[in-house]
C-alpha cells in the first residue's frame, strides 16, 4: 500500500534555529506532495505543495520543501523557527490515479523554546 | 465567501445513537472529503465525492454513510454511533483543475459514550 512516513512525532527547537521536518513517501513515481499546519483546535492549513514543477517549493510562513526524487523525501525547512510556528505538521501524497485522495503522514508536533 | 463550514462543531453521542455531519462549500467545488483525525495516526479519508450524486468509499467507511445531494453539501452519516468512532471529522474540498489542493473545515469533536 501507498504510504507516508513522517520521522519524529515531536520536533522541539530554540527560537531562532533551523526548522527541519522530515517525510519520506513510497511510491517510485513522483506524486503530488503536500505539507500541511495545524494550529491547536483548527483545521489544517496547506504550507506548500509540489505538483512536478520546481523541486524546490516555496510555501507560506517562510517554509520550503525540496523534492528528492532518488531518496524518496519531501523534507519541509524553516531557517529560523518562531513561537509561532509551534503546531502540528502533516505531509501529505497524492498518488497518480486517486482522484485527489490525500494520504497523510501521522504527524509532526513542533515546539519552539524561547 | 465562507470557505468550508461543518455543523456542529462539538457533539456527544452515546452508544447506538445516530447522527449526521454537514459539510457545506461555497467556492463551487466539484470533490469533497471527509476524513477522520485521531491521535498519533494523521488523517484517514472516510468517503469522497467526486461531484453531485456521486459517492465513493475511502480508506475507512465502514460504520459511515455519505450523501451528495447538492453539489455545495456533503452529507456524513452514522448509524449507529460505536466508541470507536470518537474522533474529530474534517471536511475538504477541491476543484479542477487544481484538485489536487483540498481545503479544509475547522472540524467536528465528536464524542461518543
Amino acid at each position: 500500500a501507498q504510504s507516508v512516513t513522517q520521522l519524529g512525532s515531536h520536533v522541539s527547537v530554540s527560537e531562532g534555529a533551523l526548522v527541519l521536518l522530515r517525510c519520506n513517501y513510497s511510491s517510485s513515481v513522483p506524486p503530488y506532495l503536500f505539507w500541511y499546519v495545524q494550529y491547536p483546535n483548527q483545521g489544517l492549513q496547506l504550507l506548500l505543495k509540489y505538483t512536478s514543477a520546481a523541486t524546490l517549493v516555496k510555501g507560506i510562513n517562510g517554509f520550503e520543501a525540496e523534492f528528492k526524487k532518488s531518496e524518496t523525501s519531501f523534507h519541509l525547512t524553516k531557517p529560523s523557527a518562531h513561537m509561532s510556528d509551534a503546531a502540528e505538521y502533516f505531509c501529505a501524497v497524492i498518488y497518480g490515479g486517486s482522484q485527489g485522495n490525500l494520504i497523510f503522514g501521522k504527524g509532526t508536533k513542533l515546539s519552539v523554546k524561547p | 465567501n465562507a470557505g468550508v463550514t461543518q455543523t456542529p462543531k462539538f457533539r456527544v453521542l452515546k452508544t447506538g445513537q445516530s447522527m449526521t455531519l454537514l459539510c457545506a462549500q461555497d467556492m463551487n467545488h466539484e470533490y469533497m472529503y471527509w476524513y477522520r483525525q485521531d491521535p498519533g495516526m494523521g488523517l484517514r479519508l472516510i468517503h469522497y465525492s467526486v461531484g453531485e450524486g456521486t459517492t465513493a468509499k475511502g480508506e475507512v467507511p465502514d460504520g459511515y454513510n455519505v450523501s451528495r445531494l447538492k453539489k455545495q453539501n456533503f452529507l456524513l452519516g452514522l448509524e449507529s454511533a460505536a466508541p470507536s468512532q470518537t474522533s474529530v471529522y474534517f471536511c475538504a474540498s477541491s476543484y479542477p483543475p487544481s484538485w489536487e489542493t483540498q481545503y479544509f473545515g475547522p472540524g467536528t469533536r465528536l464524542l461518543v459514550l
